[in-house]
This record gives structure tokens, C-alpha cells and sequence, in this order.
């Protein structure tokens, strides 16, 4: 079983700051690998998919990068409506595990 | 415009069944695997089955045995099963699209459905 481990727990940051996340998975993934934003009330909002590719609609703001088993969200300038929970989700096999979370929270 | 609706949740005591509708629109449905994602109360999220568009299933190790995907390509409907129901399946349930454009990626979701397995 694939495990992601996101990076940190918790992130305080203030707007204009730049935010960058991490994933780890347990084994290589390839370029499988999604990152989503959370907000209290809402379903999730996927940002990139196939670990670098802005979703449609998304801003320019948000990046992804890596392979393998390291990945990383960028978020370049911290808007007041970034403030969520991230998570990465794999998809290298049928499960579709995701990371345990990073809250991203205004300091 | 892509739309999916759900309906189906409620209040149900352990050992019991109900079952979960995502009615979609706005896109060719058959072409497309679906899946449902759950958030325990002050949880993460956590990826529960998927079904392709040929109908092959897959299953977390928490709900399989116990919960069926399924889906109705002439009526463009997601459904989830889910019997023998436990506390700890007490969650937010979200059905999602994938991406026409991704290996990796939900590009629409559900509003989410509220399971609560009490007594």
C-alpha cells in the first residue's frame, strides 16, 4: 500500500507570503499524483493534476512540481482565499490514497 | 455545464443499510470512471471506491465486503451501497468525476452527503 506524507502539519503564513507543501509517497508514484484545496462546507477544488498541471480556471499562483516520490505545492502569493487544507492524492494504482492533510492557516 | 447532485444520506444505526445517488449532467457519462470520497468528522479525506466506465470496481480495504458501486450509464446516475454500516463510517460523502485529462485528478465533485451511523 502506497502511504503519502504531507509536509507540514500546519502552515501560518500571511497574504503576500509565499506557501510551499510537501508530499512524500511511500514508493514511486510516476507523475500520478493530484493536489486538491479544502474548505470548511465545501467539496473539494482540485489545483493540479498529473503532479504539475494547473486545472482548469485555477491561478497562475498555484504551481506543482515533482516525480517519483517527492512532490510539492507552490502557492507564490498568498491570497486571503488560500487559507484551506491541502492534500495530494496518488493514483499510481487503483487505490486512490491521499495525503493526511496540511492546513494552511493566516498568522 | 458539468453538474453532480447527491441525495441519499441520513441518520442510520449500526448495521444498517443505505444508499447514496449522484446524479450527474453536462458531460458523456459512460466515458468517464467516478469515485467516492469521505471526510470523517475532524478527518481528512479518504478515497472509498472507484467504479471505471466499463464498470471494473475497486475498493478501500475499510469498505470492501460491505459497500457496491455502481453505476446506471442510461440514466447518467453514481450510486453507493452501503451495508452493514459502522460508527466509523460516520462521514461526509463526496462523489467525484475524473478528468477527461488526467491519470490523477477529480475535476468535479459532489456537495457532499452527511452519513451518520448512530443508535
Amino acid at each position: 500500500e502506497i502511504v503519502l506524507t504531507q509536509s507540514p502539519g500546519t502552515l501560518s503564513l500571511s497574504p503576500g507570503d509565499r506557501a510551499t507543501l510537501s508530499c512524500r509517497a511511500s514508493q514511486s508514484v510516476s507523475t500520478f499524483l493530484a493536489w486538491y484545496q479544502h474548505k470548511p462546507g465545501q467539496a473539494p477544488r482540485l489545483l493540479i493534476y498529473d503532479a504539475s498541471n494547473r486545472a482548469t480556471d485555477i491561478p497562475a499562483r498555484f504551481s506543482g512540481s515533482g516525480s517519483g516520490t517527492d512532490f510539492t505545492l507552490t502557492i507564490s502569493s498568498l491570497e486571503p482565499e488560500d487559507f484551506a487544507v491541502y492534500y495530494c492524492q496518488q493514483r499510481s494504482n487503483w487505490r486512490g490514497t491521499f495525503g493526511q492533510g496540511t492546513k494552511l492557516e493566516i498568522k | 455545464e458539468v453538474q453532480l447532485v447527491q441525495s441519499g444520506g441520513g441518520l442510520v444505526q449500526p448495521g444498517g443499510s443505505l444508499r447514496l445517488t449522484c446524479a450527474t449532467s453536462g458531460f458523456t457519462f459512460s466515458h468517464y470512471a467516478l469515485n467516492w470520497v469521505r471526510q470523517a468528522p475532524g478527518k481528512g479525506l479518504e478515497w472509498v471506491a472507484d467504479i471505471s466506465g466499463g464498470g471494473r470496481t475497486f475498493y478501500s480495504d475499510s469498505v470492501k465486503g460491505r459497500f457496491i458501486i455502481s453505476r446506471d450509464n442510461s440514466n447518467n446516475t453514481l450510486y453507493l451501497q452501503m451495508n452493514s454500516l459502522r460508527a466509523e463510517d460516520t462521514a461526509v460523502y463526496y462523489c467525484a468525476k475524473a478528468s477527461v485529462v488526467a491519470v490523477a485528478g477529480s475535476d468535479f465533485w459532489g456537495q457532499g452527503t452527511l452519513v451518520t451511523v448512530s443508535s
